[in-house]
């Protein structure tokens, strides 16, 4: 049975449009976070959340935002994708326990083209 | 110096060789260290944890050398189906983890 799920698998927008990709888990993990993998790259954090803290990262451009609006859903929205947003975009979730997080698991991605 | 570093490969190997994958990591601090998959346009899948005793599961032998910052991977009677990216993942003080480019592995008949 799926842990992480994303939706959708596959999405193409326009330049400009705003998109939103949701994520849900089933794992009851604290920890969620949002990945953006470009071809022949490492993923590369966008940002996380522990609990409802949210915690960006320094180089997280603004137009891209979350919302975690509880414990198993959190949503990545675009607000004016351009093309160099294409990209894959994993979601992955976590346990924070005693100062320390467990093994990150990965939903199957969502795979974004802007044209 | 790259917080995470691994060469990129790709690494052609016939089936049944040995192979081994190298990485370095710039922050002495990080706590924790992994091997991921990952197969082509599919997300990453933990492959083995790396402790500092080395572990070894089934044909996959891990090594952590933490006073070289130094982590590898080796890969034993290598199968067709072996062939994917393998990450170096390290879990740094800041709590999140800092994934390397990744090494492809393509193991061939």
């Amino acid at each position: 049975d799926a842990m992480v799920i994303q939706n959708p698998r596959y999405q193409v927008t326009q330049f400009g449009k705003p998109v939103t990709l949701s994520c849900s888990q089933t794992l009851n993990h604290n920890v969620m976070y949002w990945y953006q993998q470009k071809s022949s790259q490492a993923p590369k954090l966008l940002f996380h959340y522990y609990d409802k803290d949210f915690n960006n990262e320094a180089d997280t451009p603004d137009n891209f935002q979350s919302r975690r609006p509880n414990t198993s859903f959190c949503f990545l929205d675009i607000r004016s994708p351009g093309l160099g947003d294409t990209a894959m975009y994993l979601c992955a979730t976590s346990r924070l326990s005693g100062g320390s997080t467990d093994t990150q698991y990965f939903g199957p991605g969502t795979r974004l083209t802007v044209l | 110096r790259k917080e995470v570093e691994q060469d990129p490969g790709p690494f052609n190997v016939p089936e049944g060789a040995t192979v081994a994958f190298n990485c370095t990591y710039s922050n002495s601090a990080s706590q924790s260290f992994f091997w991921y998959r990952q197969d082509c346009r599919k997300e990453p899948k933990l492959l083995m944890s790396v402790y500092s005793s080395g572990n070894e599961d089934g044909r996959f032998t891990a090594q952590l050398n933490r006073a070289s910052q130094y982590i590898s991977l080796l890969i034993r009677d290598s199968k067709l189906s072996d062939s994917a990216t393998y990450l170096c993942v390290v879990n740094p003080p800041s709590g999140t983890l800092t994934f390397g480019k990744g090494t492809m592995l393509l193991v061939s008949p």
